[in-house]
């Protein structure tokens, strides 16, 4: 089975700031991994997705992320916080198996500090 | 294109009612989803359905029954509803090897 873990349920950063959300997998087979973002009150975004290829995703406004086989994490960075960016951050990963289900994380809030 | 369309978008129940959640998808996807969102907890997936008139359980299943009778719509039934099934409910679908699309959630109140 695959699973996700998000290290640190809050964040909080300055504006302009560098933004570092954390998640480790676990997969038995090559994983398809994704960030997802929630506004309040909405549904989840699509942020970013790895599925083959190079490691380095780059995604919707400013983010991108590292998948990271050796140390099973797929990192979501940004270089500047911008005020827009709080939300709260789900990454996910899917094996494509049975019922093509996906895993998330517990989610984590993310803060801009003006 | 309204994508994934989810109904209600609030409710609130009595314990022992009973109710159905709409969800319906104008994107001819075959897989649709069923989860709920807890604080803490992140997204659970309750039930999922990988075609037509197939449904299969998730992780926390208990407590709801689905049916997906037409490819546009998946159904969410809570035939006994209970205070621990207040949550907010999201359906979500996808086409083959895609990201879900996610609908706007419904927020559940059991009392």
């Amino acid at each position: 089975a695959q699973s996700v873990t998000q290290l640190g349920s809050h964040v909080s950063v300055s504006e302009g700031a560098l933004v570092l959300l954390r998640c480790n997998y676990s997969s038995s087979v090559p994983p398809y991994l994704f960030w997802y973002v929630q506004y309040p009150n909405q549904g989840l975004q699509l942020l970013l997705k790895y599925t083959t290829g190079a490691t380095l995703v780059k995604g919707i406004n400013g983010f991108e992320a590292e998948f990271k086989k050796s140390e099973t994490s797929f990192h979501l960075t940004k270089p500047s916080a911008h005020m827009s960016d709080a939300a709260e951050y789900f990454c996910a990963v899917s094996d494509w198996g049975a019922g093509n289900q996906f895993y998330f994380g517990t989610g984590t809030s993310l803060t801009v500090i003006p | 294109n309204a994508g994934v369309t989810q109904t209600p978008k609030f409710r609130v129940l009595k314990t022992g009612q009973s109710m159905t959640l709409l969800c319906a998808q104008d994107m001819n996807h075959e897989y649709m989803y069923w989860y709920r969102q807890d604080p803490g907890m992140g997204l659970r997936l309750i039930h999922y359905s990988v075609g037509e008139g197939t449904t299969a359980k998730g992780e926390v299943p208990d407590g709801y029954n689905v049916s997906r009778l037409k490819k546009q719509n998946f159904l969410l039934g809570l035939e006994s509803a209970a205070p621990s099934q207040t949550s907010v409910y999201f359906c979500a679908s996808r086409p083959g090897t895609s990201p879900l699309h996610f609908g706007n959630g419904t927020r559940l109140t059991v009392t």
